[in-house]
């Protein structure tokens, strides 16, 4: 079974360092993009960005480009959200996605972590 | 970046009936258009992709449709587990992007 295993909820005050991760099993990380996708309270879906495990290329939606760094280590399957400095916008939810086969202009988002839920306050 | 925007914001429908959800583009997507259904506290779920493929357990009563700039989601007949928010999401063109969503509530 394809799992995508999210990283438990985190409490952080701004200007703190925080990584989230999502660990892959049931199929190889190599092979397919990972989304990372936010959800504020109560708001809608936006995109973040992608990475490919494979060779670590990662790809920002304008709006998260240098707020966050997506990573990715092969060799344990699990790919990594993370902020240098949180702000109190950065409160949502986060989730990790696998993107399709044949790449992200060829599919959706066809399996999903459960999220992880990151709180920013003073 | 493609704006999609998704009407109505909220569709009121009784268990049974018919349910019909669009998306609209900025621009053209060809048919590379993604629905995705959540249901409070849970994690979206993939519907349909490429426009109209059902994907991997998804009931029949679900069909996408469209193509350019113009798409529908239609529920055939609603069960109760279907009141949920939808939302559509393109991949043509970087950055991808979602649509505001669409609650299904009940009536």
């Amino acid at each position: 079974e394809v799992q995508l295993v999210q990283s438990g909820a985190e409490v952080k005050k701004p200007g703190e360092s925080l990584q989230i991760s999502c660990k892959v099993s049931g199929y190889s990380i190599t092979s397919h993009w990972i989304a990372w996708v936010r959800q504020m309270p109560g708001k809608g879906l936006e995109w973040m960005g992608i990475i490919y495990p494979d060779d670590s290329d990662a790809r920002y939606s304008p709006s998260f480009q240098g707020q966050v760094t997506i990573s990715v280590d092969k060799s344990i399957s699990t790919a990594y959200l993370q902020w240098s400095s949180l702000k109190a916008s950065d409160t949502a939810m986060y989730y990790c996605a696998r993107i399709g086969s044949g790449g992200f202009y060829s599919n959706g988002l066809d399996v999903w972590g459960k999220g992880t839920t990151v709180t920013v306050s003073a | 970046e493609i704006v999609m925007t998704q009407s109505p914001a909220t569709l009121s429908v009784s268990p049974g009936e018919r349910a019909t959800l669009s998306c609209r583009a900025s621009q053209s997507v060809s048919r590379r258009l993604a629905w995705y259904q959540q249901k409070p506290g849970q994690a979206p779920r993939l519907l349909i992709y490429g426009a109209s493929t059902r994907a991997t357990g998804i009931p029949a009563r679900f069909s996408g449709s469209g193509s350019g700039t113009e798409f529908t989601l239609t529920i055939s007949s609603l069960q109760s587990e279907d009141f949920a928010v939808y939302y559509c999401q393109q991949y043509d063109n970087w950055p991808l992007t979602f649509g505001g969503g669409t609650k299904v509530e009940i009536k």
